[in-house]
């Protein structure tokens, strides 16, 4: 079993919706919760960080992390084209300096 | 000024063949990485130096040999190449208690 698991899509979505990506765990000693968007032929940018549980908003993205279920999500809200990419959740321990990363979900939002 | 970036972006290459790739990062960072990225675009990291130290050392084949000459540099050397060794390389670095920054990678394909 994968230390992350996050489904892959593609999930295709019509400009303005509401997006929810997910990604379970199963280390419960992962404290940081990381969500990256990789455009293609692109390296990851990292979108948001989360230290322990709650939520964070910035602009259109709210990321949620309920450690108790071992669950992150990231929310889109007036999800643009220019969102679609591929969004990966990553998560470390103690530090920063390993970070487990997801397979990514593919995000097409359509005209 | 791109913050950190990979040198070449394209590499083909016979079976066999001896080839590096070149990372450098301008954003002051102690600490880089070297991940690979499979066709299910799933990350996995393969080496981490702080401070020119070898501080993460995944389960890699030996003939992948990682130098830092200094902290802003790092380069990968792949002996004996394998179709296997088809992915993308990704460099990345971070500071101290910070999120990792990623390049946009190196396309390897063995022929």
């Amino acid at each position: 079993q994968k230390e992350v698991e996050q489904d892959p899509g593609p999930l295709s979505v019509p400009e303005g919706a509401i997006v929810s990506l997910n990604c379970t765990y199963s280390n419960s000693a992962f404290q940081y919760f990381m969500w990256y968007r990789q455009y293609s032929r692109k390296g990851p940018e990292l979108l948001m960080y989360t230290y322990s549980s709650g939520n964070k908003e910035d602009g259109r993205f709210t990321a949620q992390v309920d450690k108790s279920s071992k669950y992150i999500s990231l929310f889109i809200r007036d999800s643009q084209p220019s969102d679609s990419a591929t969004y990966l959740c990553a998560m470390s321990e103690n530090n920063f300096n390993k970070f487990y990363f997801g397979s990514g979900t593919k995000l097409n939002v359509k005209p | 000024d791109t913050a950190v970036s990979q040198t070449p972006k394209y590499l083909v290459t016979q079976m066999g063949n001896d080839k590096s790739i070149k990372c450098e990062q301008n954003l002051g960072h102690d600490t880089m990485y070297w991940y690979k990225q499979d066709s299910k675009k799933f990350l996995k990291i393969m080496f981490s130096y702080n401070n020119k130290e070898l501080i993460i050392n995944e389960t890699v084949p030996n003939r992948f040999s990682p130098k830092s000459p200094d902290k802003a540099h790092l380069n990968l050397h792949i002996n004996s190449l394998e179709l296997g060794d088809s992915a993308v390389y990704f460099c990345a670095s971070s500071q101290a208690s910070q999120p990792q920054h990623f390049g946009d990678g190196t396309r390897l394909s063995i022929l």
